[in-house]
């Protein structure tokens, strides 16, 4: 089955910098992935997501890019603020018809006002 | 106000019993899900299912038993035979039974067993 791998498993930055979490995954048949955010006390929430056919993806403050050959896919969040501080998990679809996604052990982000 | 609802936020039980979570959803979602989590390990899929009165074994099903009778509920009982029973517990849901459809979390249930 598909084995993803993820670090850091902690980062702490000062406020205004960026932070990069990394991710890497061993089925190449793999062909989507999406970053999960959970706070503190609640369930995990989708921020961003990647397809196979797309090497790089923004939404304002945060991008992920997908490196196919290397089986590898970071995030990357800009210009931090505290409330970015929380676990973000990375994931990758495998299985039946790619439906089962298969998570990172997280990275727990603290930003340091 | 839309969303996934689990009760309860914390529960304690004796080994040796069966016990329940509660997952509801009124997304009109059709595949629901229930993963485990532990400390530095991902999530790890227990069980799904795709509509109701269907239900697929995920990674770690030993030891869980699900139903799914109604649409909007995705109950899972974690019986006495499952080895290590102290975790959190997450529900989700999507619109379909697909991983490029979003997954929507519930807040989790904290299960220690002693």
């Amino acid at each position: 089955g598909e084995n993803v791998e993820q670090h850091p498993s902690t980062l702490s930055v000062q406020e205004g910098d960026s932070a990069v979490i990394k991710c890497t995954y061993s089925d190449s048949a793999s062909n989507y992935f999406p970053w999960y955010k959970q706070e503190l006390g609640k369930g995990p929430q989708l921020i961003i997501d990647i397809r196979s056919n797309v090497g790089e993806k923004k939404d304002q403050r945060i991008a992920v890019t997908l490196n196919k050959t290397a089986k590898h896919f970071s995030l990357h969040i800009t210009e931090t603020q505290p409330e970015d501080s929380a676990v973000y998990f990375c994931a990758a679809s495998s299985g039946a018809g790619a439906n089962n996604l298969f998570f990172g052990t997280g990275t727990r982000l603290t930003v340091i006002p | 106000d839309g969303g996934i609802t689990q009760s309860p936020k914390y529960l304690f039980r004796k080994e040796g019993q069966n016990v329940t979570l509660s997952c509801e959803q009124n997304l009109n979602h059709d595949a629901m899900y229930w993963y485990r989590q532990d400390p530095g390990q991902g999530l790890r899929l227990i069980y799904y299912s795709q509509i109701v009165n269907d239900f697929q074994k995920g990674d770690i099903a030993e030891g869980y038993s699900v139903s799914r009778e109604k649409k909007e509920s995705f109950p899972l009982t974690v019986t006495s035979a499952q080895k290590n029973p102290t975790a959190f517990y997450l529900c989700a849901s999507s619109i379909q039974r697909t991983a490029t459809y979003e997954q929507y979390f519930g807040p989790g249930t904290r299960l220690t067993v002693t």
